[in-house]
């Protein structure tokens, strides 16, 4: 089955600590995304990249990383310089130039400690 | 003045009702329109989508578009208790680059009774 995988599911951060979540497709997408869902708020984009080795910032990219080492990959992490964090993450996946065909994967939820 | 707006409700209807979700935007550069469900702490899924104006339709669903007037539309017709869901409208221009990143709306939370 061809999909995007985000996990872990739940995730808790202390203060002062990097989280990483991972995020991981199968589609052969070239373009991955990182979005940013707060309770009754639209998706905010936080990081995105078209093709491995390169990515640009989002909308939101303050206290965010992230890398793009493989295709198929796309990890963000949550830096402690992040100062409000609670949130529904989600990862997606499109065709390099089909930004309006997006696949979202399952989310993962952070909470801080 | 946000860019896409979308009235969150809640929208409670019964079974089998018409279900009408709207979004209004304010870039005219918009020309690819989406609509995407997502269930409750779920991941979004692409229902549809519809570029510059007219008509879509897949199903129960029928996407409109209206950029005279910045206005676009989802129809589901003979609504489902599994229709119950968070609908987003998303938005973008056609260019590449972060011009052609998508632009969301808050989502309009529907409940459908049986």
């Amino acid at each position: 089955d061809g999909g995007i995988t985000q996990s872990p599911k739940y995730l808790f951060r202390k203060e002062g600590q990097n989280v990483t979540l991972s995020c991981e497709q199968n589609l052969n997408h070239d373009a991955m995304y990182w979005y940013r869902q707060d309770p009754g708020q639209g998706l905010r984009l936080i990081y995105y990249s078209q093709i491995v080795n390169d990515f640009q910032k989002g909308d939101i990219a303050e206290g965010y990383s992230v890398s793009r080492e493989k295709k198929e990959s796309f990890p963000l992490t949550v830096t402690s310089a992040q100062k409000n964090p609670t949130a529904f993450y989600l990862c997606a996946s499109s065709i390099k130039g089909a930004e309006e065909t997006q696949y979202f994967g399952p989310g993962t939820r952070l909470l801080v400690l | 003045q946000k860019e896409v707006e979308q009235d969150p409700g809640p929208l409670s209807v019964p079974e089998g009702a018409i279900v009408s979700l709207n979004c209004t935007y304010s870039n005219s550069a918009f020309q690819y329109f989406m609509w995407y469900r997502q269930y409750s702490r779920k991941g979004p899924e692409l229902l549809m989508y519809t570029y510059s104006s007219g008509n879509k339709e897949d199903g129960r669903f029928t996407a409109q578009v209206d950029k005279s007037s910045k206005y676009i539309s989802l129809f589901i017709r003979d609504s489902q208790p599994s229709d119950s869901a968070t609908y987003l409208c998303a938005m973008r221009m056609n260019y590449g680059g972060s011009q052609g990143n998508l632009i969301f709306g808050k989502g309009t939370k529907l409940s459908v009774k049986p």
